[in-house]
């Protein structure tokens, strides 16, 4: 079946570093990739979606790009704050019911 | 626009007891979906209906959870003869339509923290 991995945290960097949080999926077909944010005390929210290979999705200065040959939608934050700290989801959907797939999650704690 | 609202938010139960956790989704969503997240897990599909039917109830773990939406809106999941590895954060999610594509974002409740003792 469908499976999305994702590298374990947590994750600790300090305030205005690079963040990089790797993804990997196995389906069949051609999925939706998503990356879902988990701020503390707060719900799920979409971070940001990919639909398509080589679609970048990006939102709130992060990003994430299909890669279709490595089946890979690594996400990345070029200078990461205080208020990026959250448990961070790689999902991914196919069309038909678009249930998600969700990866196990990384913790991201970011430090002033 | 008031969001996808789930009660109670915390409910502790007894071995063998049975549960019941409701979801109110977004006005105008038809379809609603069950998650259910273990502690330092992801979540992970329980079941999905489009209107007032159950279009996929692949992920429910055995005949022991079921779900209703009887009139395509408010939905139920109900859990008999509970057992201690039920306890987890039960999450509810619903979108415009859930069908074709594009993708229609799921927007996310709170979710129910069950606690089976």
């Amino acid at each position: 079946g469908d499976s999305v991995t994702q590298m374990e945290g947590p994750v600790t960097l300090s305030e205005e570093a690079f963040l990089t949080i790797n993804c990997t999926y196995t389906a069949t077909g051609y999925p939706s990739l998503f990356w879902y944010v988990q701020y503390p005390g707060e719900g799920l929210q979409l971070l940001l979606k990919a639909t398509k290979a080589d679609d970048k999705g990006s939102n709130k200065g992060f990003e994430a790009t299909y890669r279709k040959e490595t089946t890979s939608f690594h996400l990345e934050k070029g200078s990461v704050q205080v208020s990026d700290s959250a448990v961070y989801f790689c999902a991914l959907s196919k069309a038909a019911g678009n249930k998600l797939t969700f990866g196990g999650g990384t913790r991201v704690l970011v430090k002033p | 626009g008031a969001g996808v609202s789930q009660t109670p938010s915390n409910k502790v139960t007894e071995k063998g007891k049975y549960v019941e956790l409701r979801c109110d989704p977004i006005s105008g969503h038809t379809a609603l979906y069950w998650y259910r997240q273990s502690l330092g897990q992801g979540p992970e599909f329980l079941i999905y209906f489009q209107g007032t039917g159950a279009a996929d109830d692949s992920g429910l773990p055995n005949d022991r959870f079921f779900a209703v939406r009887p009139e395509g809106s408010v939905s139920t999941l109900k859990i008999q003869r509970t057992e201690r590895g039920d306890s987890a954060v039960y999450l509810c999610a619903s979108s415009f339509s859930g069908s074709g594509s594009p993708y229609n974002e799921q927007f996310f409740g709170p979710g129910t923290r069950l606690t089976v003792l």
